[in-house]
């Protein structure tokens, strides 16, 4: 059984950086083409894919967050980080991680979100 | 920028059929962009349906179908249940690593 839990803040001021740490269990990040991805959703609105990284640690980032994010992994830990630099009220969402098989079966399976909230 | 786009919303009476489109803005939707389609309800995670365009998760209703068709992923729900009535994205893959969400397409069943 695959199973995902995000961790983090849930609450960080503007300007400063938001760290989240994603810790699965079911699959091994060495195994070919497998990756995790952290998917954002702000209120009432879609989707937004972050970033994902792959076994191979090849990354991804979407390309308007591009320079504000970093992703990485910790294959002995089970672990997965998003640093998002940089912190704006608009990034205020429920940011989720997902667990990508190959490049035919994205994000089967989703952890239950962490709600992140930029104020002042 | 990659778009993905689907209908903003629909609505579908109980026991009905509805489909549910997803075009991308750098053309013709193929097999090669994998489409996965995820369902959303309320305060819920996402949770995946169809992966690689026409292949249901082993949890997947039969009602749910995937398909290409016209240029766009098509996802096609066959004997509505007022259950369905959530909010339904698509995700494409357009290499590199790269993969775009849809708008979502919000299901009213009425």
């Amino acid at each position: 059984q695959i199973t995902l839990k995000e961790s983090g803040p849930t609450l960080v001021k503007p300007t400063e950086t938001l760290t989240l740490t994603c810790t699965f269990s079911g699959f091994s990040l060495r195994s070919t083409g497998v990756g995790v991805g952290w998917i954002r959703q702000s209120p009432g609105k879609a989707l937004e894919c972050l970033a994902v990284i792959y076994w191979d640690d090849d990354k991804y980032y979407s390309p308007s967050l591009k320079t504000r994010l970093t992703i990485t992994k910790d294959t002995s830990k089970n672990q997965v980080v998003l640093t998002m630099t940089n912190v704006d009220p608009v990034d205020t969402a429920t940011y989720y991680c997902a667990h990508r098989l190959n490049y035919r079966t994205h994000f089967a399976s989703w952890g239950q979100g962490t709600l992140v909230t930029v104020s002042s | 920028q990659t778009l993905v786009t689907q209908e903003p919303s629909l609505t579908v009476s109980p026991g009905g059929t509805v489909t549910l489109t997803c075009a991308s803005s750098t053309g013709a939707v193929t097999s090669t962009n994998y489409p996965n389609w995820f369902q959303q309800r309320p305060g819920q995670a996402p949770r995946a349906l169809i992966y690689s365009a026409s292949n249901r998760h082993s949890w997947t209703p039969a009602r749910f179908s995937g398909s290409l068709l016209g240029g766009k992923a098509v996802l096609t729900l066959s004997g509505v249940q007022p259950e369905d009535e959530a909010e339904y994205y698509c995700l494409l893959y357009f290499g590199s690593g790269q993969v775009v969400f849809g708008g979502g397409t919000k299901l009213t069943v009425l």
